[in-house]
Protein backbone atom coordinates (compact mmCIF):
# COMPACT_ATOMS: atom_id res chain seq x y z
CA UNK A 1 0.00 0.00 0.00
CA UNK A 2 0.63 3.26 0.03
CA UNK A 3 3.42 4.92 2.37
CA UNK A 4 3.37 8.31 3.10
CA UNK A 5 6.53 10.63 4.85
CA UNK A 6 6.34 13.61 6.05
CA UNK A 7 9.00 16.03 7.44
CA UNK A 8 9.63 18.35 9.90
CA UNK A 9 7.56 17.23 12.13
CA UNK A 10 8.21 19.86 14.19
CA UNK A 11 8.57 23.41 12.35
CA UNK A 12 8.86 26.88 14.36
CA UNK A 13 9.34 30.02 12.56
CA UNK A 14 9.28 33.88 13.10
CA UNK A 15 6.24 35.43 12.36
CA UNK A 16 6.35 36.86 8.72
CA UNK A 17 9.16 34.20 7.84
CA UNK A 18 8.06 31.48 5.36
CA UNK A 19 7.59 27.47 6.44
CA UNK A 20 7.96 25.27 4.18
CA UNK A 21 6.81 21.33 5.02
CA UNK A 22 8.03 17.86 2.30
CA UNK A 23 6.52 15.31 2.06
CA UNK A 24 6.89 12.03 -0.17
CA UNK A 25 4.94 9.22 -1.06
CA UNK A 26 5.63 5.49 -2.38
CA UNK A 27 2.79 4.50 -5.00
CA UNK A 28 3.16 6.13 -8.22
CA UNK A 29 -0.29 5.44 -8.74
CA UNK A 30 -1.47 8.10 -6.39
CA UNK A 31 -3.09 10.94 -8.33
CA UNK A 32 -5.03 13.44 -5.47
CA UNK A 33 -2.61 15.19 -2.81
CA UNK A 34 -4.70 16.74 -0.29
CA UNK A 35 -2.96 18.92 3.05
CA UNK A 36 -5.21 19.88 6.08
CA UNK A 37 -4.89 21.32 8.68
CA UNK A 38 -5.51 20.65 12.50
CA UNK A 39 -5.85 22.84 15.28
CA UNK A 40 -5.59 21.23 19.19
CA UNK A 41 -8.80 19.86 19.73
CA UNK A 42 -10.47 20.11 16.29
CA UNK A 43 -11.04 18.09 12.76
CA UNK A 44 -8.69 18.37 9.95
CA UNK A 45 -9.43 20.78 7.19
CA UNK A 46 -8.53 21.03 3.89
CA UNK A 47 -6.72 24.18 2.89
CA UNK A 48 -5.63 23.26 -0.36
CA UNK A 49 -5.16 20.27 -2.46
CA UNK A 50 -3.35 19.65 -6.01
CA UNK A 51 -3.71 16.46 -8.13
CA UNK A 52 -1.12 14.93 -10.27
CA UNK A 53 -1.50 16.43 -13.91
CA UNK A 54 -0.56 19.97 -12.30
CA UNK A 55 2.41 20.67 -10.84
CA UNK A 56 1.88 24.28 -8.47
CA UNK A 57 -1.44 25.49 -7.04
CA UNK A 58 -1.73 28.77 -4.67
CA UNK A 59 -3.98 30.17 -2.53
CA UNK A 60 -3.19 33.40 -1.20
CA UNK A 61 -0.26 32.88 1.48
CA UNK A 62 -0.34 28.99 0.94
CA UNK A 63 1.23 26.95 -2.41
CA UNK A 64 1.55 23.51 -3.07
CA UNK A 65 4.32 21.86 -5.33
CA UNK A 66 4.41 18.38 -6.97
CA UNK A 67 7.32 16.61 -8.54
CA UNK A 68 5.33 13.27 -9.95
CA UNK A 69 9.34 11.91 -11.15
CA UNK A 70 10.26 12.47 -7.37
CA UNK A 71 7.74 11.63 -5.35
CA UNK A 72 7.35 13.98 -3.70
CA UNK A 73 5.44 17.33 -2.90
CA UNK A 74 5.68 20.35 -0.37
CA UNK A 75 3.39 22.59 0.83
CA UNK A 76 4.66 26.56 1.05
CA UNK A 77 3.19 29.07 3.64
CA UNK A 78 4.57 32.95 3.16
CA UNK A 79 4.27 35.98 5.89
CA UNK A 80 3.30 33.10 8.63
CA UNK A 81 1.13 34.78 11.10
CA UNK A 82 0.18 33.73 14.64
CA UNK A 83 -3.35 31.95 13.75
CA UNK A 84 -0.94 29.58 10.98
CA UNK A 85 0.07 28.02 14.13
CA UNK A 86 -1.28 24.04 13.81
CA UNK A 87 -0.52 20.56 12.79
CA UNK A 88 -0.51 20.00 9.62
CA UNK A 89 -1.26 16.76 7.47
CA UNK A 90 0.14 15.75 4.06
CA UNK A 91 -1.83 12.85 2.85
CA UNK A 92 -2.19 10.96 -0.81
CA UNK A 93 -4.48 8.76 -2.78
CA UNK A 94 -5.55 7.41 -5.71
CA UNK A 95 -8.84 7.14 -7.48
CA UNK A 96 -9.76 5.54 -10.83
CA UNK A 97 -13.64 6.44 -11.56
CA UNK A 98 -14.60 3.15 -10.65
CA UNK A 99 -13.16 2.65 -6.95
CA UNK A 100 -11.15 4.83 -4.65
CA UNK A 101 -9.02 3.98 -1.75
CA UNK A 102 -9.09 6.12 1.20
CA UNK A 103 -6.20 8.90 2.06
CA UNK A 104 -3.28 7.89 3.41
CA UNK A 105 -1.32 11.01 5.58
CA UNK A 106 1.91 11.58 6.94
CA UNK A 107 2.46 11.85 10.58
CA UNK A 108 1.91 15.31 10.66
CA UNK A 109 4.15 19.02 11.39
CA UNK A 110 3.61 20.90 14.26
CA UNK A 111 4.06 24.37 12.90
CA UNK A 112 4.61 27.05 15.65
CA UNK A 113 4.48 31.10 14.49
CA UNK A 114 6.80 33.02 17.18
CA UNK A 115 5.92 36.56 17.42
CA UNK B 1 -26.29 21.21 6.67
CA UNK B 2 -25.03 19.85 9.00
CA UNK B 3 -21.83 17.73 7.23
CA UNK B 4 -20.21 15.38 8.96
CA UNK B 5 -21.57 13.88 12.55
CA UNK B 6 -20.52 11.60 15.17
CA UNK B 7 -21.84 10.22 18.00
CA UNK B 8 -20.69 9.88 20.63
CA UNK B 9 -18.44 12.72 21.12
CA UNK B 10 -16.66 11.12 24.74
CA UNK B 11 -16.90 7.69 25.89
CA UNK B 12 -15.02 5.40 28.40
CA UNK B 13 -15.14 1.59 28.28
CA UNK B 14 -14.25 -0.81 30.57
CA UNK B 15 -12.21 -3.98 28.75
CA UNK B 16 -13.83 -6.16 26.58
CA UNK B 17 -17.13 -4.03 26.60
CA UNK B 18 -18.77 -3.28 23.07
CA UNK B 19 -19.60 -0.09 21.11
CA UNK B 20 -21.07 0.98 18.02
CA UNK B 21 -20.05 4.34 17.07
CA UNK B 22 -22.31 6.01 14.40
CA UNK B 23 -21.37 8.53 11.64
CA UNK B 24 -23.70 10.42 9.82
CA UNK B 25 -23.84 12.44 6.53
CA UNK B 26 -25.37 14.67 4.77
CA UNK B 27 -23.80 15.09 1.48
CA UNK B 28 -24.73 12.71 -0.65
CA UNK B 29 -21.33 11.60 -0.73
CA UNK B 30 -20.30 8.10 -1.92
CA UNK B 31 -17.09 7.45 0.12
CA UNK B 32 -17.24 7.06 3.88
CA UNK B 33 -14.04 6.35 5.88
CA UNK B 34 -12.76 6.11 9.72
CA UNK B 35 -9.73 6.90 10.98
CA UNK B 36 -7.82 6.46 13.99
CA UNK B 37 -5.86 9.29 15.84
CA UNK B 38 -2.73 8.96 18.10
CA UNK B 39 0.30 11.13 19.32
CA UNK B 40 2.54 10.81 16.96
CA UNK B 41 1.69 8.43 14.34
CA UNK B 42 -1.12 10.57 12.07
CA UNK B 43 -4.25 9.49 11.29
CA UNK B 44 -4.25 5.66 10.23
CA UNK B 45 -7.49 4.38 8.01
CA UNK B 46 -9.35 1.94 9.77
CA UNK B 47 -12.09 0.70 7.35
CA UNK B 48 -13.92 2.61 4.43
CA UNK B 49 -17.09 2.32 2.31
CA UNK B 50 -17.17 3.44 -1.68
CA UNK B 51 -20.75 3.06 -1.20
CA UNK B 52 -23.93 1.58 0.45
CA UNK B 53 -23.40 -1.96 1.17
CA UNK B 54 -19.60 -1.77 0.45
CA UNK B 55 -17.02 -2.13 3.24
CA UNK B 56 -13.20 -2.16 2.91
CA UNK B 57 -10.03 -2.71 5.14
CA UNK B 58 -7.75 -0.16 5.54
CA UNK B 59 -4.05 0.07 7.46
CA UNK B 60 -5.27 -1.06 10.61
CA UNK B 61 -8.62 -2.98 10.90
CA UNK B 62 -8.08 -5.81 13.64
CA UNK B 63 -10.65 -5.50 16.42
CA UNK B 64 -12.74 -3.13 14.49
CA UNK B 65 -15.82 -3.64 12.21
CA UNK B 66 -18.17 -1.29 10.00
CA UNK B 67 -21.24 -1.79 8.36
CA UNK B 68 -22.95 0.74 5.60
CA UNK B 69 -26.14 -0.49 5.64
CA UNK B 70 -27.59 3.13 4.30
CA UNK B 71 -25.32 5.91 2.23
CA UNK B 72 -25.73 8.12 5.18
CA UNK B 73 -24.60 6.53 7.76
CA UNK B 74 -21.21 4.11 8.21
CA UNK B 75 -20.99 2.11 11.74
CA UNK B 76 -17.73 1.64 12.96
CA UNK B 77 -17.75 -1.36 15.95
CA UNK B 78 -15.63 -2.77 18.51
CA UNK B 79 -16.86 -6.16 19.30
CA UNK B 80 -14.32 -6.46 22.67
CA UNK B 81 -12.79 -2.92 23.27
CA UNK B 82 -9.08 -3.26 24.96
CA UNK B 83 -6.63 -0.55 26.24
CA UNK B 84 -4.95 -0.17 22.86
CA UNK B 85 -7.87 1.10 21.29
CA UNK B 86 -7.35 3.99 23.40
CA UNK B 87 -7.66 6.77 20.59
CA UNK B 88 -9.62 9.82 18.68
CA UNK B 89 -11.64 8.09 16.16
CA UNK B 90 -12.65 10.41 12.96
CA UNK B 91 -15.16 9.46 9.92
CA UNK B 92 -14.84 11.39 7.17
CA UNK B 93 -16.94 11.43 3.54
CA UNK B 94 -16.11 12.60 0.23
CA UNK B 95 -16.79 12.51 -3.51
CA UNK B 96 -14.32 9.74 -5.36
CA UNK B 97 -10.88 12.03 -5.62
CA UNK B 98 -12.32 15.26 -3.84
CA UNK B 99 -11.99 16.72 -0.03
CA UNK B 100 -12.93 14.73 2.50
CA UNK B 101 -14.81 16.00 5.05
CA UNK B 102 -14.51 15.04 8.43
CA UNK B 103 -16.72 14.94 11.68
CA UNK B 104 -15.58 16.62 15.07
CA UNK B 105 -13.81 13.37 16.62
CA UNK B 106 -15.03 10.89 19.41
CA UNK B 107 -12.67 10.51 21.74
CA UNK B 108 -12.44 6.64 23.04
CA UNK B 109 -10.64 5.99 26.55
CA UNK B 110 -10.83 2.06 27.40
CA UNK B 111 -9.77 1.20 30.85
Amino acid sequence: GENVEQHPSTLSVQEGDSAVIKCTYSDSASNYFPWYKQELGKRPQLIIDIRSNVGEKKDQRIAVTLNKTAKHFSLHITETQPEDSAVYFCAASWDSGGGADGLTFGKGTHLIIQP
Amino acid sequence: NAGVTQTPKFRVLKTGQSMTLLCAQDMNHEYMYWYRQDPGMGLRLIHYSVGEGTTAKGEVPDGYNVSRLKKQNFLLGLESAAPSQTSVYFCASSYVGQEAFFGQGTRLTVV
